[in-house]
């Protein structure tokens, strides 16, 4: 089955400064990745994703990355606030194309934005 | 989006007996998931829950402990069986179309005593 690595586990930036959060996968079959928030005591909630015909994309200061070769994917976040401190989870999704799909979730990497 | 109402939101038990969550979704949706999440940690897959079928259970989860139902494609109900304090958790209904997105319960915070 597939398997998710997130790294780090805790992430303590300044305001202002840019976050950088990774996932590697291991099934080549995976072809959805998306990324969830979850603050404190609610629901996860996605923020962004990507699909594997696509390298990059971006919402304002939130980006993903895609490296398909090296199975690997990352979130960016620019310009951190302190409402951006919360839990994020990573995901791989393979065969997600219309039919049944299992995901399998990352650990989760707690970021907390200092004012 | 779909939205997803998921009841109770908390509930507090006592050892041996049983729960029942209910998850209820404003539409049809292809996938329907169960999810543990103790806190502080990541969301484990419970089961996956077929409509008019059994539930697809991942390792470590049995049937007989956490009975899965779902009569169609907008409900499902998840019940914590002959419950022990090492159940206390938030358990998390997740819904998907098919492609990927899957979309979260407000999730149910169980404690056992």
């Amino acid at each position: 089955g597939e398997n998710v690595e997130q790294h780090p586990s805790t992430l303590s930036v300044q305001e202002g400064d840019s976050a950088v959060i990774k996932c590697t996968y291991s099934d080549s079959a995976s072809n959805y990745f998306p990324w969830y928030k979850q603050e404190l005591g609610k629901r996860p909630q996605l923020i962004i994703d990507i699909r594997s015909n696509v390298g990059e994309k971006k919402d304002q200061r939130i980006a993903v990355t895609l490296n398909k070769t090296a199975k690997h994917f990352s979130l960016h976040i620019t310009e951190t606030q302190p409402e951006d401190s919360a839990v994020y989870f990573c995901a791989a999704i393979p065969h997600a194309s219309g039919g049944s799909y299992i995901p399998t979730f990352g650990r989760g990497t707690s970021l907390i934005v200092h004012p | 989006s779909a939205v997803i109402s998921q009841k109770p939101s908390r509930d507090i038990c006592q050892r041996g007996t049983s729960l029942t969550i209910q998850c209820q979704v404003d539409s049809q949706v292809t996938m329907m998931f169960w999810y543990r999440q103790q806190p502080g940690q990541s969301l484990t897959l419970i089961a996956t829950a077929n409509q008019g079928s059994e539930a697809t259970y991942e390792s470590g989860f049995v049937i007989d402990k956490f009975p899965i139902s779902r009569p169609n494609l907008t409900f499902s109900t998840l019940t914590v069986s002959n419950m022990s304090p090492e159940d206390s958790s938030i358990y998390l209904c997740s819904v998907g179309q098919g492609y990927g997105e899957l979309f979260f319960g407000e999730g149910s915070r169980l404690t056992v005593l």
